[in-house]
C-alpha cells in the first residue's frame, strides 16, 4: 500500500536558519506529492506540490524536489522565521485510489528568535 | 474564492446530542471531503463525495451521517457520540476525482468538537 514517512520532530531552529524535513513515500505508479503546513488552532494550508518527477514545488520560500529514484521530497528553506513555527505534513494522492490523501506523521517546527 | 469555511468553528455536546458541523466552498469544487484529526497525528479520512454522491466511507461509525445537498455544501450529522470522538474535525474540497489536473485538497479551518 501507499505509505509516507517523515522525521519524527520536534524541530528546533533559530531564526535565519536553514530548514530541512526529510519526506519519503512508497506507492505504486505515479502519485502527486504534498506539503501542507497547520498552524496552531488552525486548518491545513496546501504549501506547495509537485505531480512528476524533477518537479520542483516552491512556495513563500519553501522548496520541496520530487524524486523517483529516492522516491523523497524533502522541505526546505533558506532563511526560517518565527512565523514559519507549525507542524508540516507531507503527504501522496494516486488517482486510482480515489483521489485519498495519504499524509505521514507530521513534523512540527519550532523557530526560537 | 478560495476559501472553504466550516461553522461551527467549536462544539461541544453531550452523548445523547444531536448536532451537526457544515462545509461550504465556492471554488467550483465537485469532490467533497471528511477528515478526522486527532491532537499531534495526521488527518484520518472519513467520507468522500463526488458529484454529490458518496464516493468513499472509510468505514466510519454509523453515529456519523454525511450529507451533500448540493455542489457548494457538506454537512456531518452528529448523533450519539462517545468522548473518543473529540477531534478537530475538517473539511476539505477538490476539483473532482477524475480531473487531469488540480487534485490538490483545499481545507477549512476545521470545527473542534468535545463530547462530554
Amino acid at each position: 500500500g501507499n505509505s509516507v514517512t517523515q522525521m519524527e520532530g520536534p524541530v528546533t531552529l533559530s531564526e535565519e536558519a536553514f530548514l530541512t524535513i526529510n519526506c519519503t513515500y512508497t506507492a505504486t505508479g505515479y502519485p502527486s506529492l504534498f506539503w501542507y503546513v497547520q498552524y496552531p488552532g488552525e486548518g491545513l494550508q496546501l504549501l506547495l506540490k509537485a505531480t512528476k518527477a524533477d518537479d520542483k514545488g516552491s512556495n513563500k520560500g519553501f522548496e520541496a524536489t520530487y524524486r523517483k529514484e529516492t522516491t523523497s521530497f524533502h522541505l526546505e528553506k533558506g532563511s526560517v522565521q518565527v512565523s514559519d513555527s507549525a507542524v508540516y505534513f507531507c503527504a501522496l494522492l494516486r488517482r486510482a485510489a480515489g483521489n485519498k490523501l495519504t499524509f505521514g506523521g507530521g513534523t512540527r517546527v519550532l523557530v526560537k528568535p | 474564492d478560495t476559501e472553504v469555511t466550516q461553522t461551527p468553528k467549536h462544539l461541544v455536546m453531550g452523548m445523547t446530542n444531536k448536532k451537526s458541523l457544515k462545509c461550504e466552498q465556492h471554488m467550483g469544487h465537485r469532490a467533497m471531503y471528511w477528515y478526522k484529526q486527532k491532537a499531534k497525528k495526521p488527518p484520518e479520512l472519513m467520507f468522500v463525495y463526488s458529484y454529490e454522491k458518496l464516493s468513499i466511507n472509510e468505514s466510519v461509525p454509523s453515529r456519523f451521517s454525511p450529507e451533500c445537498p448540493n455542489s457548494s455544501l457538506l454537512n456531518l450529522h452528529l448523533h450519539a457520540l462517545q468522548p473518543e470522538d473529540s477531534a478537530l474535525y475538517l473539511c476539505a474540497s477538490s476539483q473532482d476525482l477524475l480531473a487531469s489536473g488540480g487534485d490538490e485538497q483545499f481545507f477549512g479551518p476545521g470545527t473542534r468538537l468535545t463530547v462530554l
